[in-house]
């Protein structure tokens, strides 16, 4: 049972780049949400979904989209490269309002 | 915004002593939960507290939670080096987004467990 899988873990981009960090849950929670982490600081929700076809803004939204076309996958897209968007970002599943997160994408916007 | 405050921002304690972090919030809660992170690593969830529940225990753990002061603290009992680790109070906000499962997390409590 492998949980929650991202791809890929390390990624650097130049300012500008876009790309796609994926996200699977092989749990059939309907819940996901895409989070990223500073340093020192917690996480930080970007998007949610409650479903698949539904998407919901958080906290931190610019600059990125989701969609959910399936129950498994909910990837994130960053449009346009920034630092500022220099991160850890975690996807996660959830079920009974617990959290499952996966291992985490390190990206480094220069 | 943040929405939960944990205190102290870091721990350093010897095997075997307890370690007690806490955690602040603003709003009204579904629940709060806390989870543990490894350096570098994914969020783990450790327990989860029903806003109708005042204490809950699962091994070696020991979280309170009080409403009415909005604020919460989890207790590790008999610690181990394993046990080093950022600790991470979260809430499920009433009401946030329409549903449950989007959390509210604080900045976190250090904590290193010395041999």
């Amino acid at each position: 049972n492998a949980g929650v899988t991202q791809t890929p873990k390390f990624q650097v981009l130049k300012t500008g780049q876009s790309m796609t960090l994926q996200c699977a849950q092989d749990m059939n929670h309907e819940y996901m949400s895409w989070y990223r982490q500073d340093p020192g600081m917690g996480l930080r929700l970007i998007h949610y979904s409650v479903g698949a076809g539904i998407t919901d803004q958080g906290e931190v939204p610019n600059g990125y989209n989701v969609s959910r076309s399936t129950t498994e996958d909910f990837p994130l897209r960053l449009l346009s490269a920034a630092p500022s968007q220099t991160s850890v970002y975690f996807c996660a599943s959830s079920l009974g309002g617990k959290a499952f997160f996966g291992q985490g994408t390190r990206l480094t916007v220069v | 915004s943040q929405q939960g405050e944990e205190d102290p921002q870091a721990l350093s304690i010897q095997e075997g002593e307890n370690a007690t972090m806490n955690c602040s919030y603003k709003t009204s809660i579904n629940n709060l939960q806390w989870y543990r992170q490894n350096s570098g690593r994914g969020l783990v969830h450790l327990i989860l507290i029903r806003s109708n529940e005042r204490e809950k225990h699962s091994g070696r753990l020991r979280v309170t939670l009080d409403t009415s002061k909005k604020s919460s603290s989890l207790l590790i009992t008999a610690s181990r080096a394993a046990d080093t680790a950022s600790y991470f109070c979260a809430t499920d906000l009433l009401n946030y987004g329409g549903s449950q499962g989007n959390l509210i997390f604080g900045k976190g409590t250090k904590l290193s467990v010395k041999p």
